[in-house]
């Protein structure tokens, strides 16, 4: 375990299903994001939070709904998935931009 | 074309080789990351370098900044390397945003024994 740990490992969903991913981290970082990596494409950052705040959106689909209730855990609510949203999910966090990330093993999800 | 780039995209090697991975980037930069990806996804990052060379290991990392360049050097190779090796830049964008990470496509590198 690396300190960022992420529910579930995997996820199979259907399309009109809602399911959350989690990620927690006791590490006293203050920033926490959610990447994405598709199939042979590179990780595409999704969000930031920094000291619970959003500070970061990339242009991501409101079909995807982040909340951070605290420093230690970033959830990433899903609704009414498309199949191309099948991906790694990865959760990362740091204690501030000039440091070192330390990311979560992810959430292999696959919406059919 | 992306702001990051490596090379090679997939290298094979034997146990005990020599192996250089590198990374090319167009913008300019406040750091810069080389990460480890093994099977399964879990990502671990192997070093944050700003100028320089940092070593831990078997594995180095070096950067000119002037010419936007990076190498990741594993000496005597291992099996055990083999995985997607990620060359990742902090754009040096100034401000207070947090995570502007941005990516290359990563190189899939294959030790055999």
């Amino acid at each position: 375990e690396t300190g960022v740990t992420q529910t579930p490992r995997h996820l199979v969903m259907g399309m009109t299903n809602k399911k959350s991913l989690k990620c927690e981290q006791h590490l006293g970082h203050n920033a926490m994001y959610w990447y994405k990596q598709s199939a042979k494409k590179p990780l595409e950052l999704m969000f930031v939070y920094n000291f619970k705040e959003q500070t970061e959106n990339n242009s991501v689909p409101s079909r995807f709904s982040p909340e951070c209730p605290n420093s230690s855990h970033l959830f990433l609510h899903l609704h009414t998935l498309q199949p191309e949203d099948s991906a790694l999910y990865l959760c990362a966090s740091s204690p501030g931009i000039l440091y070192g990330y330390t990311f979560g093993s992810g959430t292999r999800l696959t919406v059919v | 074309k992306n702001e990051v780039e490596q090379s090679p995209q997939n290298l094979t090697a034997q146990e005990g080789e020599f192996i250089t991975i590198n990374c090319s980037y167009s913008v300019g930069i406040s750091a810069l990351h080389w990460l480890q990806q093994h099977p399964g996804g879990g990502i671990v990052s192997l070093f944050m370098l700003s100028s320089g060379k940092k070593k831990h290991g078997r594995l180095i990392a070096t950067i000119n900044i002037q010419e936007k360049h990076s190498s990741l050097h594993i000496t005597a190779s291992h099996p055990r390397d083999s995985a997607v090796y990620i060359c990742a830049v902090i754009p040096d964008a100034g401000g207070t945003s947090y995570g502007k990470l941005t990516f290359g496509q990563g190189t899939i590198l294959t030790v055999h024994p």
